[in-house]
C-alpha cells in the first residue's frame, strides 16, 4: 500500500514564474490538504480539498490555488512566484469518513521549492 | 482559534537519558493533539495522537504523551534516548469535524542526542 506521494521532489524557479506541484493520496483517502513549511518553521495550512472542492483555506493569497481530481489526486499551483515562496510543500491525506483513522492526516515526503 | 507553543526550539540530551519535549496548546473547542517527527529532508511521520480517549497516549518508538487539560499541555516523553531519535519534533492541534481537522503546528523542537 503506497503512502502519500508527491512530485517533483525538488524544483527551482525564478521570481514571477508559475509552478504546479502534484500529490497522490494514500489508498482509501479522499481528502487532501496542503501545507507550506518554511525553513526552521512548522508547517502552515494552505487549503484542503474534498469532493473536488476547496473546503477550507488558510491565510495565503490568491496566488495559491489548487485542484482535486475525481481520483482524489491534487495539484497546488502558485503564480507570480516570490522569493518568500521558497519552502517545503507538504501534502497530507485523510481517510474516508467512518474509518478509524478519519481524524489523522498522513503526510507525503514533500516538494522542495526554491525561488531564485 | 487554535495555537500551539513548543517550549525550547532545541533540546540536547545524552544517549540513554530522559527525553522531554514540551507542548502547550490553546483551543476554543476540545482538541485533538498530535506529535509528528521529521527527519532531515523528509515529510512528517505521526508519533502519537490524543483524540479524547485515554489521557496517556503511547506511540511508536517508545514515545508517550500525557494530555493535561488543566495545564493545556501535551508533553512528549521517552524514558531513554537513542541516537536514532535525533530529529525535529512538531506538536499540532486540530479541532473536530467542523474544522475539517485542519492542523495547526508549533514551530518545532530540534532534538539532538549526544553519545
Amino acid at each position: 500500500d503506497a503512502g502519500v506521494t508527491q512530485s517533483p521532489t525538488h524544483l527551482i524557479k525564478t521570481r514571477g514564474q508559475q509552478v504546479t506541484l502534484r500529490c497522490s493520496p494514500k489508498s482509501g483517502h479522499d481528502t487532501v490538504s496542503w501545507y507550506q513549511q518554511a525553513l526552521g518553521q512548522g508547517p502552515q495550512f494552505i487549503f484542503q480539498y474534498y469532493e473536488e472542492e476547496e473546503r477550507q483555506r488558510g491565510n495565503f493569497p490568491d496566488r495559491f490555488s489548487g485542484h482535486q481530481y475525481p481520483n482524489y489526486s491534487s495539484e497546488l499551483n502558485v503564480n507570480a512566484l516570490l522569493l518568500g515562496d521558497s519552502a517545503l510543500y507538504l501534502c497530507a491525506s485523510r481517510a474516508r469518513r467512518g474509518r478509524s483513522s478519519y481524524n489523522e492526516q498522513f503526510f507525503g515526503p514533500g516538494t522542495r521549492l526554491t525561488v531564485l | 482559534a487554535q495555537s500551539v507553543t513548543q517550549l525550547g526550539s532545541h533540546v540536547s540530551v545524552s544517549e540513554g537519558a530522559l527525553v522531554l519535549l514540551r507542548c502547550n496548546y490553546s483551543s476554543s473547542v476540545p482538541p485533538y493533539l498530535f506529535w509528528y517527527v521529521q527527519y532531515p529532508n523528509q515529510g512528517l511521520q505521526l508519533l502519537l495522537k490524543y483524540t479524547s480517549a485515554a489521557t496517556l497516549v503511547k506511540g511508536i518508538n517508545g514515545f508517550e504523551a500525557e494530555f493535561k487539560k488543566s495545564e493545556t499541555s501535551f508533553h512528549l516523553t521517552k524514558p531513554s534516548a537513542h541516537m536514532s531519535d535525533a530529529a525535529e519534533y512538531f506538536c499540532a492541534v486540530s479541532g473536530f469535524a467542523g474544522s475539517n481537522y485542519k492542523l495547526t503546528f508549533g514551530k518545532g523542537t530540534l532534538l539532538t542526542v549526544n553519545p
